[in-house]
């Protein structure tokens, strides 16, 4: 079936560390790939998408491409902060279908100054 | 502008008990989701609204689980009775349209636990 795949946390950096978090997905066809973070006591809110294979989502720093070959949608930030600490899940939806989230397990990070 | 807003955003009830969960949508938005999240894992779709129908209900207990979204703008969701295997959060989203990678805004969640 379709599902999404994530690298356990919790995942500990210091300050100005580089950040990976792994992504791999499952499924048919061509589908949309999202990160989301959901900071501590917050909603999930969108922090990048790709929607086809080889484009590069960013934002405030995180990159994520879309490589179909390895089934793969990895995050990465260069330098992370303190503020960076929150949860973050990776989710796909299906070429299609409607828009239906179908996330991963999440991956806490913690920065330490 | 307002985001989505959800209440109450944490309920402590016995087993047994009926429960209910309420969401309103950024206004203008005609799809709304809710999700459930299991501890320690992602969130699971329950029932997504296109206006004021159901359209995907197909993962939502039904035997005690119901939903409404009367007049397409704010929804209820609720457990009757609740089970202890029912402590989650409850979240709900909602879309412009509910096509593909139309980006969902979330609601910070209900935080329900069963005793």
């Amino acid at each position: 079936g379709n599902s999404v795949t994530q690298m356990e946390g919790p995942v500990t950096l210091s300050e100005e560390a580089f950040l990976t978090i792994n992504c791999t997905y499952t499924a048919t066809g061509y589908p949309s790939l999202f990160w989301y973070v959901q900071y501590p006591g917050e909603g999930l809110q969108l922090l990048l998408k790709a929607t086809k294979a080889d484009d590069k989502g960013s934002n405030k720093g995180f990159e994520a491409t879309y490589r179909k070959e390895t089934t793969s949608f990895h995050l990465e930030k260069g330098s992370v902060q303190v503020s960076d600490s929150a949860v973050y899940f990776c989710a796909l939806t299906l070429s299609g279908g409607y828009n239906k989230l179908i996330f991963g397990a999440g991956t806490r990070l913690a920065v330490h100054p | 502008e307002a985001g989505v807003v959800q209440s109450p955003r944490y309920k402590i009830i016995e087993k047994k008990q009926p429960v209910a969960f309420w969401c309103n949508p950024i206004s203008g938005h005609n799809t709304l989701y809710w999700y459930r999240q299991n501890l320690g894992q992602g969130p699971e779709l329950l029932i997504r609204y296109e206006n004021e129908e159901a359209v995907d209900d197909s993962q939502l207990p039904k035997d005690r689980f119901s939903a409404e979204r009367l007049k397409g703008v704010d929804s209820t969701l609720k457990i009757q009775p609740a089970e202890l295997g029912d402590s989650a959060v409850y979240l709900c989203a909602s879309s412009l349209e509910g096509r593909q990678n139309n980006e969902q805004f979330f609601g910070p969640g209900t935080r329900l636990t069963v005793l």
